[in-house]
Parts: structure tokens; sequence; C-alpha cells
């Protein structure tokens, strides 16, 4: 299995401003995945992203307000825009490993 | 619409006993499933994993069983031990369609008491 690092693993922001959130994995690897589970819910798949294109949004999510960056196989991010309190999730990125993912420790964001 | 669903939020069972926990699933073009294992603070560890065509796939202490025609699959732990405690996802995948895109569960609380 991959060993997967994010960073920040928490932040507190203000209301308006953007957090990137930056996820790096051990190896490299074809596709990451941006997931976000809000308080109480389950993960819900952001994005995939592949190097060297564009990343692919999940119906719901939009790249003005989560542009993912892919510039290598084995370093990612994804910017949360013009946060507001509903933002408040943990983000989680993944890496396929054959049928499985393994995921991040997640960075927990509380928009105030 | 919550194609993948986890109906008991929480489950307590006695150490050494057995933990069996739930998921439902409607898309019957899910093939793929997967159950996470999830401590606080902590982001979502791998399991176990079962392709449709089995009905059983067994780890250690760890067994899923596959229903497919009840769409129903089931994570059991024998015997439960204190660490165990912990929120456990399952999840599913159409695998053919080559997205590798998983849909989770809400997700069960187990607690293993000492």
């Amino acid at each position: 299995s991959a060993v997967i690092s994010q960073k920040p693993s928490r932040d507190i922001c203000q209301r308006g401003t953007s957090l990137t959130i930056q996820c790096q994995v051990d190896s490299q690897v074809t596709m990451m995945f941006w997931y976000r589970q809000q308080p109480g819910q389950s993960l819900t798949l952001i994005a995939t992203a592949n190097q060297g294109s564009e990343a692919t949004y999940e119906s719901g999510f939009v790249i003005d307000k989560f542009p993912i960056s892919r510039p290598n196989l084995t370093f990612s991010t994804l910017t949360v825009s013009n946060m507001s309190p509903e933002d408040s999730s943990i983000y989680l990125c993944s890496v396929d490993h054959g049928y499985e993912q393994y995921f991040g420790p997640g960075t927990r964001l509380t928009v105030t | 619409d919550q194609q993948v669903k986890q109906n008991s939020p929480s489950l307590s069972v006695q150490e050494g006993r057995i933990s069996i926990l739930n998921c439902d699933y409607t898309n019957s073009m899910f093939d793929y499933f997967l159950w996470y294992k999830k401590y606080p603070a902590e982001g979502p560890t791998f399991l176990i994993s079962i392709s449709s065509i089995k009905d059983k796939n067994e780890d250690g202490r760890f067994t899923v069983f596959l229903n497919k025609s009840a769409k129903h699959l089931s994570l059991h732990i024998v015997p439960s031990q204190p660490g165990d405690s912990a929120v456990y996802f399952c999840a599913a995948s159409a695998i053919p369609s080559g997205t590798y895109k998983y849909i989770f569960g809400t997700g069960t609380r187990l607690k293993v008491l000492a």
C-alpha cells in the first residue's frame, strides 16, 4: 500500500478566504482522488485527478470552487476557494492500488 | 438517492463476541465492494474487499459476505477486540466502467466493550 501525507492536518479559516491542501504519495500513482466528509456524513468524491490532464469533477462540484493541480505522479493540491461555513469538513485525498483505494490522514477544515 | 446504505449508525458488542456490520446497495451494476475502518482524526484504513464473483472473502478475523440477489453485504469480525472500536464504512463501485469511483455508505460506529 502507498503512504500518503496531507498538509495541513487541520486549519481554521475565515469565510471568504481560500485554503490549499497538499497531498503527497510515496510512490507514483496514476489517479488521485479528493473526497469530502461533512460532519456526520459519508465520504463524497469531489474529483479525480490524473497527471497531465484536467481534473474530472463530480456532480455538485465545480473547478472554480475546488481547483485541483496534479503536477506530477506523486503530488496533488486541492484548493477550497471563497470559503463559507458550509465548507467545514474533513478533506481526504486517496490513491488507487489495484481495485482498492488508500487514503491520507485528512485535513480538518473549520470555516468561521 | 443513497445508493449505498448502512442502516445501523452504531453497534455495541462485548469483547470476544462477533461483530456484524451490514451494508445494502441499490445499484445492480456494482461489482466490487470495500470495507474501511476509520479512527478519529485519521483517514479511512482499507480492511477487506470482495468481488461480485465471490460470495465470501476472509482475512484473519475479518470476513465479508456478499448476497448479490439481496444486494446486501456484511462484515463479520470474530473475535471482536477493543481496538476494533471505530467507524466502519462500506463502499461500492462498478469496476468495468473503468472509473474506479466508489460510493460510500454513511458508516456504522462500532464499540467493543471490554
